[in-house]
């Protein structure tokens, strides 16, 4: 049973470009969540994706914007990127009321 | 605003004595507390977690427990062993909210 996927592994762009990511979710699971880990921190919150709808966001502009896919895999677009976008991205999946998310191993973001 | 604190960056600890990691919170909302252990190059991995109507939980090695009147919980790790060297995020959320809060996560080196 293959865990949470996540692709690319790493990515380097430069300032002002966009940025898409994919993830695919755990066997099973429909509810996917994005969080950003910024070197040296804890994961952030980015936001949620349940039923190919945005469920919940966290405080990130409205450069940051995602989507779900009929097949529960997702992907997180990032537009105008700063340096400060540079970090490691992390999908994590779970289904309906269980609260243990599966995380993916992350794309590492860097941008120049 | 950071609601899950980790103040303490790293922890060596020998081989075969307790690991004791703590975490303090300041949402009062928060009902459902988790600890992840990140290796590198790999996404956090769920060790256990502990539901505010209980102030301890055990899983083989592992027992969390929890203060809600400090706002305080702790994972104690006994007896410690090489292959617990990792960064060990605490986590929290809150009742009908999926998003989960992290702290800055402690370093644990297990020294033979």
């Amino acid at each position: 049973d293959a865990g949470v996927t996540q692709s690319p592994t790493h990515l380097i762009k430069t300032r002002g470009q966009q940025v898409t990511l994919r993830c695919s979710p755990k066997s099973g699971h429909d509810t996917v969540s994005w969080y950003q880990q910024a070197l040296g921190q804890g994961p952030q919150f980015i936001f949620q994706y349940y039923e190919e709808e945005e469920r919940q966001r966290g405080n990130f502009p409205d450069r940051f914007s995602g989507h779900q896919f009929p097949n529960y895999s997702s992907e997180l677009n990032v537009n105008a990127l700063l340096l400060g976008d540079s970090a490691l991205y992390l999908c994590a999946s779970f289904l309906g009321a269980d609260n243990e998310q599966f995380f993916g191993p992350g794309t590492r973001l860097t941008v120049l | 605003d950071q609601q899950v604190k980790q103040n303490s960056p790293s922890l060596s600890v020998q081989e075969g004595r307790i690991s004791i990691l703590n975490c303090d919170y300041t949402n009062s909302m928060f009902d459902y507390f988790l600890w992840y252990k990140k290796y590198p190059a790999e996404g956090p991995t769920f060790l256990i977690s502990i539901s505010s109507i209980k102030d301890k939980n055990e899983d083989g090695r592992f027992t969390v427990f929890l203060n809600k009147s400090a706002k305080h919980l702790s994972l104690h790790i006994v007896p410690s062993q090489p292959g617990d060297s990792a960064v060990y995020f605490c986590a929290a959320s809150a009742a009908n909210d999926y998003k989960l809060s992290f702290g800055a996560g402690t370093t644990v080196t297990v020294r033979a």
